[in-house]
């Protein structure tokens, strides 16, 4: 069963950093595409930042280029985000998701919330 | 980078009723388009990629169309349990986008 399992997340001020963490099972972790997406409370979904299964490419929104950093160890079967120089507009649940397709979600995982706040 | 549009905002519907959704991308994207399912506290679900092609598991009441810019989901017979919101992705190129979301909530 293909599980997602995100964590790290919480109550950080602006300008603070956050790393996310999501861990990954079920699949073959190394050979597939990731992805960030992001929801603000009672907002749509956004996406965030994607990366490909042997770090070929890695693209992010322009909302949080310069300022997140997506990465993945595929001896772990983990998928990171690490976020720094927070906004209050960063405040949203973040999902991990497993890219098929070239570019559509399959698996998500529960979601992770981060509030920023001061 | 390309927006995406959906109509109608919300929609109220009966079971039973067949109900359809539509998507509008600011500029071609061949069919590189997925639908979304998203229930309250929940994930979001893949119901469609590719505009027509249904995700394994997935009902057959939920179907897909369209190529280019404008793209439709319907669902025939809606079942309480369809009672979400709805969301199109294109997926043609960086940055993906998703469309602002059609709620379907009980007439």
């Amino acid at each position: 069963e293909v599980q997602l399992v995100e964590s790290g997340g919480g109550l950080v001020k602006p300008g603070g950093s956050l790393r996310l963490s999501c861990a990954a099972s079920g699949f073959t972790f190394s050979s597939s595409d990731m992805n960030w997406v992001r929801q603000a409370p009672g907002k749509g979904l956004e996406w965030v930042s994607s990366i490909s299964s042997s770090n070929i490419y890695i693209k992010y929104a322009d909302s949080v280029k310069g300022r997140f950093t997506i990465s993945r160890d595929n001896a772990k079967n983990s998928l990171y985000l690490q976020m720094n120089s927070l906004r209050a507009e960063d405040t949203a649940v973040y999902y991990c998701a497993r890219g098929f397709g070239s570019g559509y979600c399959d698996y998500w995982g529960q979601g992770t919330l981060v509030t920023v706040s001061s | 980078d390309i927006q995406m549009t959906q109509s109608p905002s919300s929609v109220s519907a009966s079971v039973g009723d067949r109900v359809t959704i539509t998507c509008r991308a600011s500029q071609g994207i061949d069919n590189w388009l997925a639908w979304y399912q998203q229930k309250p506290g929940k994930a979001p679900k893949v119901l469609i990629y590719a505009a027509s092609s249904l995700q394994s598991g997935v009902p057959s009441r939920f179907s897909g169309s369209g190529s280019g810019t404008d793209f439709t989901l319907t669902i025939t017979s809606l079942q309480p349990e369809d009672f979400a919101t709805y969301y199109c992705q294109q997926a043609n190129s960086f940055p993906f986008t998703f469309g602002p979301g059609t709620k379907v909530d009980i007439k």
